[in-house]
């Protein structure tokens, strides 16, 4: 069965310091792949998305992610993080050719001052 | 352009009532979905709507949650009756289609008691 994996739960980093959230996905196919951030009390915003071509996606905010087949993982990485990016992560998946959607369990990511 | 609007916002309801979410996507969008998310969890597809059609309602539990998609416009998610653990965000999404870019509401909160 298709499935998203994010193995962390929760996450502290130092402000400034650099960031790698990481996702596993299971599928047969190249999927699309996304990551969408949740402030709490807010809905889910997307940061970033991989459909095709280049494996290295730019994001808002500053995020990045890169898609590697190989591992069947799609990290999301920023090289200096703020306090506001305080959130919960979530790496979603598209399964089947139909748009459905699939989201992981999240990791909640603190940042210590 | 304005966004997928939600309402309710909150609503606590005793078990066994009955709770309806109304859904109003972004205009123009063929795709609607509908997600719920316990807290702690990332957010699990409920139903799918392509125009007014279902793609897929496979997690709906469709002994009391019932859902219909007007026109293929607007959307309303019921829940007759409520059980404790039906206690989450009612998460609407909406994409125009073609490629999933799913733009999410608000959400609407139950806490059924």
């Amino acid at each position: 069965a298709q499935s998203v994996t994010q193995p962390d739960i929760h996450i502290t980093v130092s402000e400034g310091a650099s960031l790698e959230l990481r996702c596993n996905y299971s599928y047969g196919a190249t999927p699309y792949l996304f990551w969408y951030v949740q402030s709490p009390g807010q809905g889910l915003q997307l940061l970033l998305k991989y459909f095709s071509g280049d494996t290295l996606v730019q994001g808002i905010k500053g995020f990045e992610a890169e898609f590697k087949r190989s591992q069947s993982s799609f990290n999301l990485r920023k090289p200096s993080v703020h306090w506001s990016d305080a959130a919960e992560y979530f790496c979603a998946v598209e399964v089947g050719r139909d748009d459905k959607i699939i989201f992981g369990k999240g990791t909640r990511l603190h940042i210590l001052p | 352009e304005a966004g997928v609007a939600q309402s309710p916002r909150y609503k606590i309801i005793e078990k066994r009532q009955s709770v309806a979410f109304w859904c109003n996507p972004i205009s123009g969008h063929a795709t609607l979905y509908w997600y719920q998310q316990i807290l702690g969890q990332g957010p699990k597809l409920l139903i799918q709507f392509q125009n007014n059609g279902v793609v897929d309602d496979s997690q709906l539990p469709k002994d009391r949650f019932s859902a219909e998609r007007l026109k293929g416009v607007d959307s309303t998610l019921k829940i007759q009756p409520a059980k404790l653990e039906d206690s989450a965000v009612y998460l609407c999404a909406s994409s125009p289609g073609l490629a999933p870019f799913l733009h999410f509401g608000e959400g609407s909160w139950l806490t059924v008691v």
